[in-house]
């Protein structure tokens, strides 16, 4: 069963650390999403990815986050330096990024994060 | 801007009391509406995706239908096991890639 793999499941640092997420999308899948879900904000979506290629990453704070791909089967995302509003469950999603059925996303279960 | 709007934001069914979910969108071209479960503590787990203005989807006890303003989810004769927090997306046209704007959500509680 293909499933979407995030690591750390939970997190919790003080303010002004670097936290790095990771996630291992679906084999085959070409497209990478990072979201962020809070009780306030919902589901945001932050940076996606197609072939590895950033394609937008508008949804991010530029000054403190990043995200990248370094290979087809690892993407990251990277707060540097965290602040208490960062609390939040990161997602990451993949999908095929085609027409038809394969413009579904599936998502991964999640990093809770808490900046202290 | 594309806009998605959930209604209610919390329902609670006793078992086997069917209803509907409503998703409200606002999309220039819309290329399709998806819809997720949520459970508490687990990402978005995804349901249906509809196309086109009077596509339904069913799926055990739900369905969902589409129309240019709106998506419905009917709920059947629900069980507790359905309570989650049910999500609606949109994926406009001109985007590029698979970006999808969501909902707030309805929280659903179905009461033995």
């Amino acid at each position: 069963d293909a499933r979407v793999t995030q690591t750390p499941r939970h997190k919790v640092t003080e303010m002004g650390q670097e936290v790095t997420m990771r996630c291992q999308p679906i084999l085959g899948h070409n497209t990478v999403f990072w979201y962020r879900q809070t009780m306030m904000q919902g589901l945001e979506l932050l940076a996606y990815f197609r072939n590895r290629a950033p394609l937008d990453d508008s949804g991010m704070p530029k000054d403190r986050f990043s995200a990248e791909m370094p290979d087809a089967t690892l993407a990251t995302l990277k707060i540097q330096p965290s602040e208490p509003r960062d609390s939040a469950v990161y997602f990451c999603a993949s999908g095929l990024g085609v027409r038809g059925p394969s413009y579904e996303q599936y998502f991964g279960p999640g990093t809770r994060l808490t900046v202290t | 801007e594309d806009q998605v709007t959930q209604s209610p934001e919390a329902l609670r069914l006793q078992e086997g009391e069917s209803s509907s979910l409503n998703c409200s969108y606002t999309v220039s071209g819309l290329r399709g509406l998806f819809w997720y479960r949520q459970d508490p503590g687990k990402g978005p787990e995804f349901l249906f995706t509809l196309y086109s203005a009077g596509e339904e989807k069913e799926k055990e006890r739900l369905k969902a239908t589409l129309t240019k303003k709106e998506s419905f989810l009917h709920i059947t004769a629900p069980k507790p096991e359905d309570s989650a927090t049910y999500l609606c997306a949109v994926q406009a046209k001109e985007t590029s890639g698979s970006r999808l704007t969501f909902g707030e959500g309805t929280q659903l509680t179905v009461n033995p």
